[in-house]
């Protein structure tokens, strides 16, 4: 089966810097995105990965390693509106996402 | 404000009632979608339009409906509601099937 897996939950301080991972294991592959969704919120578009490597954007940065399966979300300076689920999805061979239960972000000052 | 428009925002409603959330879009996308979310679980596909006129079934599309008769509406319905059904439901676009997806604001429905 298909199968997306990242920390159900993580706590980082205001300022710090944080590393959130997921592993995935689907059939086939055509790109990794990240999302952010706050609380009682829609999700919004962060990131995405097709190539190994990392891709800068701002605070944040996104990192894929196609041969094992792995990406991970950096978020540097990290700010109170950065308490958030951030949700990890990847496209599979035939173009249909699927998605990681999500993180949730809690930055503490 | 471009973007897409989901109604109701919340609905409570009786087991074995019939229930229509609507979508529409204004950014002229191609493909659209319908994900539930529950607790503790990814986004869930229901149904799927890569273009008016044609639709797919997702990862639990039963006990759902769709259609899409132009590019901007994608109405879901549930044709008789089950408790089962109580949850966030996101309507959802892209430009193309595998292009970043743009969410409505979610429908909060509670079947009792």
């Amino acid at each position: 089966g298909q199968n997306i897996d990242q920390p159900t939950e993580m706590t980082a301080t205001e300022g710090a810097i944080v590393q959130i991972n997921c592993t995935y294991q689907t059939s086939g592959f055509n790109g990794l995105f990240w999302y952010q969704q706050h609380a009682g919120e829609a999700p919004t578009f962060l990131s995405y990965n097709v190539l190994d490597g990392l891709e800068e954007k701002g605070r944040f940065s996104s990192f894929l390693s196609r041969s094992k399966g792995y990406s991970y979300l950096l978020l540097k300076e990290l700010q109170m509106k950065d308490s958030a689920s951030y949700l990890c999805a990847v496209m599979d061979s035939n173009y249909q996402l699927i998605w990681g239960a999500g993180t949730k972000l809690i930055i503490k000052p | 404000i471009a973007g897409i428009t989901q109604a109701p925002t919340s609905q409570i409603l009786a087991a074995g009632r019939r229930m229509t959330l609507r979508c529409t879009q204004d950014m002229r996308h191609n493909a659209m979608y319908w994900y539930r979310q529950d607790l503790g679980l990814g986004l869930r596909l229901i149904h799927y339009s890569n273009t008016a006129g044609t639709t797919g079934k997702g990862e639990v599309p039963d006990g759902y409906s769709v259609s899409r008769a132009n590019t901007d509406d994608f109405p879901l319905t549930l044709a008789s509601a089950v408790p089962s059904q109580t949850s966030v439901y996101f309507c959802a676009s892209s430009v193309e099937v595998y292009g970043e997806l743009f969410f409505g604001e979610g429908s909060r429905l509670t079947v009792l």
